[in-house]
């Protein structure tokens, strides 16, 4: 398969735990995103990262949300001390410069 | 900033017909891409069709065409002969150039074919 992958796909949490989501983009891809999705609304951007560099962060990502791609390949999206309203489903995609984003199937989070 | 607006909820349509889905934006840069993406019950975004903002003519790709009207800030979706699969959500996107880089999506249009 060399589509994005997303792991895990379903994550159950509890409130105030830590939850680390890992993304890896189509192999050549150099630009990679991470999207925020609820229920009934379109994706909300969340941070893109150029290679391994992080050129922009929506202010949605408060400072418990951290995400890195440390080599340009993988990236991970952190969350720290959950809380309810960070339930969502987590999309990553990646593009070739400015050509067509392709997504990964998501992760589902919910926090308990 | 950029905003993406479809006004349409949801949307019928009966097998075989064509159907459009409305897409207005707003942005100030001068050059930018717009996206048509499908989201099945299934959950993954799948890329339809991109249109840039020079490009003379409308894109088109198999049953799928963007209806672009620049002056308008439109950029429709029109999907021919609509199939039973056909039945998602369906969100139109675009990506600036510049400062802007990532993809904003509208709140999409929920399209469901009748038999």
């Amino acid at each position: 398969d060399t589509g994005v992958s997303q792991n895990p796909r379903h994550k159950i949490t509890k409130r105030g735990q830590n939850v680390t989501f890992r993304c890896d983009p189509i192999s050549e891809h150099n630009r990679l995103y991470w999207y925020r999705q609820t229920l009934g609304q379109g994706p909300e951007f969340l941070t893109y990262f150029q290679n391994e560099a992080q050129l922009e962060k929506s202010r949605l990502l408060s400072d418990r949300f951290s995400a890195e791609r440390p080599k340009g390949s993988f990236s991970t999206l952190e969350i720290q001390r959950t809380e309810q309203g960070d339930s969502a489903m987590y999309l990553c995609a990646s593009s070739l410069d400015n050509t067509e984003a392709f997504f990964g199937q998501g992760t589902r989070l919910t926090v308990v | 900033a950029q905003k993406i607006t479809q006004t349409q909820p949801g949307m019928f349509v009966q097998e075989k017909e064509a159907v459009t889905l409305d897409c207005t934006y707003d942005t100030s840069d001068p050059s930018y891409g717009l996206f048509w993406y499908k989201q099945p019950s299934s959950g993954e975004m799948i890329f339809l069709i991109y249109q840039g903002s020079y490009d003379q003519q409308n894109a088109t790709e198999g049953r799928y065409s963007l209806n672009f009207q620049k002056a308008r800030k439109s950029a429709n979706l029109v999907i021919s002969a609509s199939q039973l699969g056909d039945s998602a959500m369906y969100f139109c996107a675009m990506r600036g150039t510049g400062g802007y880089q990532k993809v904003t999506f509208g709140t999409g249009t929920k399209l469901q074919v009748i038999p």
